[in-house]
């Protein structure tokens, strides 16, 4: 089947380092997206990984590890702007489906001054 | 603004009635996603078209159906509403993925309201 786990809520300080984990058992991976969602708002795009290592884009950074099923999204210098869920999706076998966006449940993430 | 675009914003209606939910998507994009977003879940993929036609089924209930027409806007139609089909629907659009990169296209999504 197919699954993606995140921790539910976090909590972090601003200005400070925060690391949201994502786990992921698919039966295909053509990718791993990162959205940010704030409160009934569209998801916007974050980040894309495809290949094992660090992405870095300014305050935000994805990692993946294809051998663990595993990613992490890294928000450093928190503002509280950054209060909003993000969202992983896993982008399944490229086929007939156009690969399709499993996404899991997200992370609530709470910034506090 | 991601160029999508969704009307209604919001929608307020009753148990057993039928709703239709407007999707325009990006200048030039030819693929459509509906998602349903409830309170205690994740974004539930419903169905994909691309270019009129229907490309993925995800978990979308037999009284839910969708199209995409000539000019690529899209429609979800939601009958015999349930309460629990109070949710936010999301549509999302993407040209035609080269490779494997599918990044989706968000709209502002529709907030349907069953009572």
């Amino acid at each position: 089947g197919q699954n993606i786990d995140q921790p539910t809520e976090m909590t972090a300080t601003e200005g400070a380092i925060v690391q949201i984990n994502c786990t992921y058992q698919t039966s295909g991976f053509n990718g791993l997206f990162w959205y940010q969602q704030h409160a009934g708002e569209a998801p916007t795009f974050l980040s894309y990984n495809v290949l094992d290592g660090l992405e870095e884009k300014g305050r935000f950074s994805s990692f993946l590890s294809r051998s663990k099923g595993y990613s992490y999204l890294l928000l450093k210098e928190l503002q509280m702007k950054d209060s909003a869920s993000y969202l992983c999706a896993v982008q399944d076998s490229y086929g007939g489906s156009q690969g399709n966006l499993i996404f899991g449940k997200g992370t609530k993430l709470s910034v506090k001054p | 603004d991601s160029g999508v675009t969704q009307t209604p914003k919001h929608l307020i209606t009753a148990t057993g009635q039928r709703v239709t939910l407007r999707c325009s998507p990006r200048s030039g994009d030819l693929s459509v996603y509906w998602y349903q977003q409830s309170l205690d879940q994740g974004l539930q993929f419903l169905i994909q078209y691309y270019n009129g036609e229907e490309r993925a089924k995800g978990n979308i209930l037999e009284r839910f159906s969708a199209q995409q027409f000539p000019d690529l806007h899209s429609e979800l139609n939601l009958s015999s509403l349930e309460l629990g089909d109070s949710a936010l629907y999301f549509c999302a659009s993407n040209e035609i993925p080269s490779g494997t990169y599918n990044e989706q296209f968000f709209g502002p999504g529709t907030r349907l309201t069953v009572l």
